[in-house]
């Protein structure tokens, strides 16, 4: 048990649309990170906010946003849904200064 | 950033050690070595690390090579709930949450 929770678990969304996946984390954490995990791949780094500011980015295009509340809560936001983006979508948080991300158990989104 | 490279695949039976190599050879003065684990259905979770002294704790066991250009994962008696994908990271001090994941590892683990 970890203390992140992401919802919702399965998500399944047509082409073109715009989803967002939600990430609770730990009290304290002050910093949180998104990952996506294609089918038999490791995660790939998406972008990583501390104290509500993006602070470090992957390359994934500006169509993945996030936002990061004061209440440990974050979001993702991906527009224009690309089949490619099917995967599991994975977040973590920490806090500045820890050895240790403490990952959720992920979103699995189907884009048809 | 510097890579790592993991067989990708192996094998254990029960209760016996598991040693889970990583070569870092490209790896800087700074970079902590950090493993994490992947159960099946679950987010990865963090397993253990070091800098350059072996390093053990309740999970496992982590030994680094003198040069710091490879290093070893041991889990001393491995059950069937050890079965996952392990990744080993090079991790720059300060930077917990921006991992670059490999392929890593998949443990299989038999009765």
């Amino acid at each position: 048990e970890t203390g992140v929770t992401q919802s919702p678990t399965h998500l399944i969304k047509t082409r073109g649309q715009q989803v967002t996946l939600r990430c609770s984390s730990q009290s304290g954490h002050n910093t949180v990170s998104w990952y996506q995990q294609a089918l038999g791949q490791g995660p790939q780094f998406i972008f990583q906010y501390y104290r509500e500011e993006e602070n470090g980015r992957g390359n994934f295009p500006p169509r993945f946003s996030g936002l990061q509340f004061p209440n440990y809560s974050s979001e993702l936001n991906v527009n224009a849904l690309e089949l490619d983006d099917s995967a599991l979508y994975l977040c973590a948080s920490t806090w500045a200064g820890s050895t240790e991300a403490f990952f959720g158990q992920g979103t699995r989104l189907t884009v048809v | 950033d510097a890579k790592t490279t993991q067989p990708n695949s192996m094998e254990s039976n029960e209760e016996e050690p598991v040693h889970l190599p990583c070569n870092h050879s490209t790896i800087s003065g700074t970079d902590y070595i950090h493993w994490y684990r992947q159960l099946p259905s679950q987010g990865p979770e963090y397993v253990i690390h070091g800098l350059t002294s072996n390093v053990n704790n309740r999970m496992a066991s982590l030994a680094i090579a003198e040069d710091r250009k490879s290093s070893t994962l041991i889990l001393h008696r491995a059950t069937l709930r050890d079965a996952a994908v392990y990744y080993c990271i090079l991790l720059y001090p300060g930077t917990a949450s921006k991992l670059t994941f490999g392929t890593g590892t998949r443990l299989q683990v038999t009765l």
